[in-house]
């Protein structure tokens, strides 16, 4: 079946300008979260979703970040004035949810933002 | 809070050579423990996993052991293949939430 899929793939935007990033998860799956992969670095954190539960944005790095899902299903990540250092490929993940810390989490092939 | 440490890379080895890439963690109780693998071009995938204490997880000829006497979840392989080069990612659940955490990954390179 359809993995996680995400879009653009390549995302090129002048500083100060907002970007949304598309991330449609795999049919099913009422978990989505959102990472930050920076040069060099691990995966960072940035929100997770879960069903029609209050979502977990704990990781958003600045109020200049926001997300949401629509009807349980795709997400959007927004960037407002975006800024150099916001230079990253975002990452989107889907699961089942089954138990908490056991489950499975599935990549989308990501979204390469470049700030100039 | 949970926390995982993983080796710094890059890892270059020969074709056929043993690999270890270690891998350590600090965390409350006996959380399930991951590696997944990031292939040139591809998204994150899990390669194994571990859910308890002196599991192994097993995967595509890689194994990696939960031992919680040494807080450690080193992934190895016997026999690597150029097809292997990749960055892994060791990761852990934090203590009590669906976040996860994921180490700085190791980049491997196999040399033909």
């Amino acid at each position: 079946g359809a993995g996680v899929s995400q879009s653009p793939s390549n995302k090129v935007t002048e500083k100060g300008k907002d970007v949304e990033l598309r991330c449609d998860p795999i049919s099913g799956h009422t978990a989505l979260y959102w990472y930050r992969q920076s040069l060099g670095q691990g995966l960072e954190f940035l929100i997770y979703f879960q069903g029609n539960s209050a979502p977990d944005k704990s990781g958003l790095p600045s109020d200049r970040f926001s997300a949401e899902r629509t009807g349980g299903s795709v997400s959007t990540l927004t960037i407002q004035r975006t800024q150099q250092e916001d230079s990253a490929v975002y990452l989107c993940a889907s699961s089942f949810r089954r138990d908490r810390g056991t489950d499975t989490q599935y990549f989308g092939p990501g979204t390469r933002l470049t700030v100039l | 809070g949970n926390s995982v440490t993983q080796m710094e890379g890059p890892v270059t080895l020969s074709e056929e050579a043993f690999l270890t890439i270690n891998c350590t963690y600090t965390a409350t109780g006996y959380p399930s423990l991951f590696w997944y693998v990031q292939y040139p071009g591809e998204g994150l995938q899990l390669l194994l996993k571990a859910t308890k204490a002196d599991d192994k997880g097993s995967n595509k000829g890689f194994e990696a052991t939960y031992r919680k006497e040494t807080t450690s979840f080193h992934l190895e392989k016997g026999s690597v293949q150029v097809s292997d080069s990749a960055v892994y990612f060791c990761a852990l659940p934090t203590s009590g939430t669906y976040k996860y955490i994921f180490g700085t990954g190791t980049r491997l390179k196999v040399l033909a």
